[in-house]
């Protein structure tokens, strides 16, 4: 099964409403989570950091208060997209790095399948 | 500091073909060197990475690519494209300094012609 998985992998919201897309890392303890956002035919954005037990950090021009990341548990992350508008539409993608010695020892980053988010 | 760039936006090989898609590094420090292929509408598929072990890195469906520190660059082959190979494919560079974060290049779109 997949190392990191993310729920739901589709969503359809009506603008004004917020979405929260889930993230977990299946089989290890992911103390840092990253969540990206990809525009059609762009690469990835990263969007901020999520450490486990403490806030998160945002990268410049990401909109704290709109993108509410939640980091709970070393397994799971959440990303709540407040008040959503039709720009907010696009490809949530998350990533975990594990603990060191069992997962993500190089920093290498295990990706979840991603969550298309469209705002109608 | 650390940045990447895919030298290509777009190329094009006929099926049975090499492939190659070029990417250059900078980094203030030693990189671990990934990429990924990501196809239409998918998320993001591992297939290779460099972490300062051999520099010649083998990965899954007959990639490869090679670490030239003297180059900066770890540029990605196969000897011969599949048409299952269209997709888009990112360099990625990280640091351990930097906690881990990674940066993508823009991405190359390869097609494969029949």
């Amino acid at each position: 099964g997949a190392v990191v998985s993310q729920h739901p992998s589709r969503v359809i919201c009506k603008s004004g409403t917020s979405v929260k897309i889930e993230c977990r890392s299946l089989d290890f303890q992911a103390t840092t989570m990253f969540w990206y956002r990809q525009f059609p035919k762009q690469s990835l954005m990263l969007m901020a950091t999520s450490n486990e037990g403490s806030k998160a950090t945002y990268e410049q021009g990401v909109e704290k208060d709109k993108f509410l990341i939640n980091h709970a548990s070393l397994t799971l992350s959440t990303l709540t997209v407040t008040s959503a508008h039709p720009e907010d539409s696009s490809f949530y993608i998350c990533s975990a790095i594990g603990i060191s010695g069992r997962r993500g020892s190089s920093y290498e980053q295990y990706f979840g399948p991603g969550t298309r988010l469209t705002v109608t | 500091a650390q940045s990447v760039t895919q030298l290509d936006s777009h190329v094009s090989v006929s099926e049975g073909t090499p492939v190659l898609l070029r990417c250059n590094y900078s980094s203030s420090y030693s990189p671990s060197l990934f990429w990924y292929v990501q196809h239409p509408n998918k998320g993001l598929q591992l297939l290779l990475k460099y972490t300062s072990a051999a520099t010649l890195v083998k990965g899954i469906n007959g990639f490869e690519a090679e670490f030239k520190k003297s180059e900066t660059s770890f540029h990605l082959t196969k000897p011969s494209a599949h048409m299952s190979d269209a997709a888009e494919y990112f360099c990625v560079v990280s640091v351990s300094t930097n906690a881990g974060k990674s940066t993508f290049g823009d991405g190359t779109t390869l097609t494969v012609k029949p």
